[in-house]
């Protein structure tokens, strides 16, 4: 069982180019979720899809796009990156809230560098 | 103020010691609690859920809810060097929200040989 994955695991970028974070859930999970990691920033919501077809915007959401491709993937697009958007991220999902508590299980990450 | 409260550490203990984790929060509407461990370069992964107030325990971890005073605490028995991480509350209302879950900014933890 997969779970949640994402790529590529690694990216350096350069200030200006554009790239997307691809992500897939075979749980069947309804709502997907982006996530950037900063250190002493904790989590930070980026985008989220609460449904397929749906998408919303969180709380860092400058610079970034989403796609809700199909119930099982959401991709993010960083359509000219900059040296800030340097950052872990990580994609997640949630089945319905009765059957997990509203857990949220979470890909192994993302590594970006803009240069 | 932020929602979540969590000291960053690290914390560090020797092998075998009881570690205690906590978080502060400030919005009553919390009912469902989260504690995620995530190890260096990984994601974070569940460790536990509890809902509401009380206690829960799997194996050598105790997750604790006190509503009243808006504290939880997680509890690792008999301290292993494998428990080297950081550790992420997080915690949601009834309705969950379509937005997920508001996460404290973990503590990281070192268990030492």
């Amino acid at each position: 069982n997969a779970g949640v994955t994402q790529t590529p695991k690694f990216q350096v970028l350069k200030t200006g180019q554009s790239m997307t974070l691809q992500c897939a859930q075979d749980m069947n999970h309804n709502s997907m979720y982006w996530y950037r990691q900063d250190p002493g920033m904790g989590l930070r919501l980026i985008y989220y899809s609460a449904s397929e077809g749906t998408t919303d915007k969180g709380e860092v959401p400058n610079g970034y796009n989403v796609s809700r491709l199909n119930k099982r993937e959401f991709s993010l697009r960083l359509e000219s990156a900059a040296p800030s958007q340097t950052s872990v991220y990580f994609c997640a999902s949630r089945p319905l809230q009765l059957l997990s508590g509203n857990t949220i299980y979470f890909g192994e990450g993302s590594w970006l560098t803009v240069v | 103020q932020k929602e979540v409260e969590q000291d960053p550490g690290p914390l560090s203990v020797p092998e075998g010691a009881i570690v205690s984790l906590n978080c502060t929060y400030s919005n009553s509407a919390f009912q469902y609690f989260m504690w995620y461990r995530q190890y260096s370069r990984k994601g974070p992964e569940l460790l536990m859920y509890t809902y509401s107030s009380g206690n829960k325990e799997d194996g050598r971890f105790t997750a604790q809810v006190d509503k009243s005073s808006k504290y939880i605490s997680l509890f690792i028995r008999d301290s292993q060097p494998s428990d080297s991480a950081t550790y992420l509350c997080a915690m949601s209302g009834w309705g969950g929200g379509a937005d997920g879950l508001t996460f404290g900014k973990g503590t990281h933890l070192i268990i030492q040989p």
